[in-house]
């Protein structure tokens, strides 16, 4: 089962900041939360990850709360390529070989 | 450099039949896994490799789906008596480790297997 929870679709307009919530309210002290993204019809693709501290690079930025029961990716400068399905996992890296758990996501839209 | 590839992109077989599917990781990726996508089912996690042995294949749907490494490169997913359901996106991807928080997974672009 998903351990997470996402809105099932936002839109955003282009160049502005998208910024997708995820909750995530039974995660354990081990466990990370990563985000990926599918663009239609091609495989998933690694954005970010983060434990407790906020996270920034190239792709992203991930803000996680002190609880760490929810978080955000946020996406400063959005484009028509960043339309995708966003999916927000959370695993413990040190156990389950790295398998991850998708799902259902965000299908986030951005619009001229 | 190069990334995950897949072959073939498209699979068209008659229900009944055997399918092998292909995956290519990145050169010294030790983990491997496969996952499929269907309309209905989303994303699913099918088996994982850690070089050429299989810790977890808790995600194969049956005994008709098995799945091998070979030199800790290539792997085969192969689907015998291929049935209707069995129509889906089927994913694989590496990672230069199976464990630790940064083993960011990458993605081929899939095949897609139509059972008719």
């Amino acid at each position: 089962d998903a351990k997470t929870t996402q809105p099932p679709s936002m839109d955003c307009a282009e160049g502005r900041a998208a910024n997708l919530p995820c909750n995530h309210s039974t995660i354990s002290g081990n466990e990370y939360v990563y985000w990926y993204r599918q663009i239609h019809s091609q495989g998933p693709q690694y954005i970010i990850h983060g434990l407790k501290n906020n996270e920034t690079n190239e792709m992203a930025s991930l803000i996680i709360t002190e609880d760490r029961k929810s978080s955000t990716l946020i996406l400063p400068h959005a484009t028509l390529r960043d339309t995708a399905v966003y999916y927000c996992i959370v695993r413990d890296p040190y156990n389950q070989g790295g398998k991850l758990i998708f799902g259902q996501g965000t299908e986030l839209s951005v619009k001229p | 450099g190069a990334g995950v590839s897949q072959s073939p992109s498209n699979k068209v077989t008659e229900k009944g039949k055997d399918v092998e599917l292909r995956c290519d990781p990145i050169s010294g990726h030790t983990a491997l896994y496969w996952y499929r996508q269907s309309l209905g089912q989303g994303l699913e996690f099918l088996i994982y490799f850690q070089g050429n042995s299989a810790p977890d294949k808790s995600g194969l749907p049956s005994d008709r789906f098995s799945a091998e490494r070979t030199g800790g490169s290539v792997s085969t997913l192969t689907i015998q008596r291929t049935q209707q359901e069995d129509s889906a996106v089927y994913l694989c991807a590496s990672s230069s480790v199976a464990g630790g928080p940064g083993a960011e997974q990458y993605f081929g672009p899939g095949t897609r297997l139509t059972v008719t």
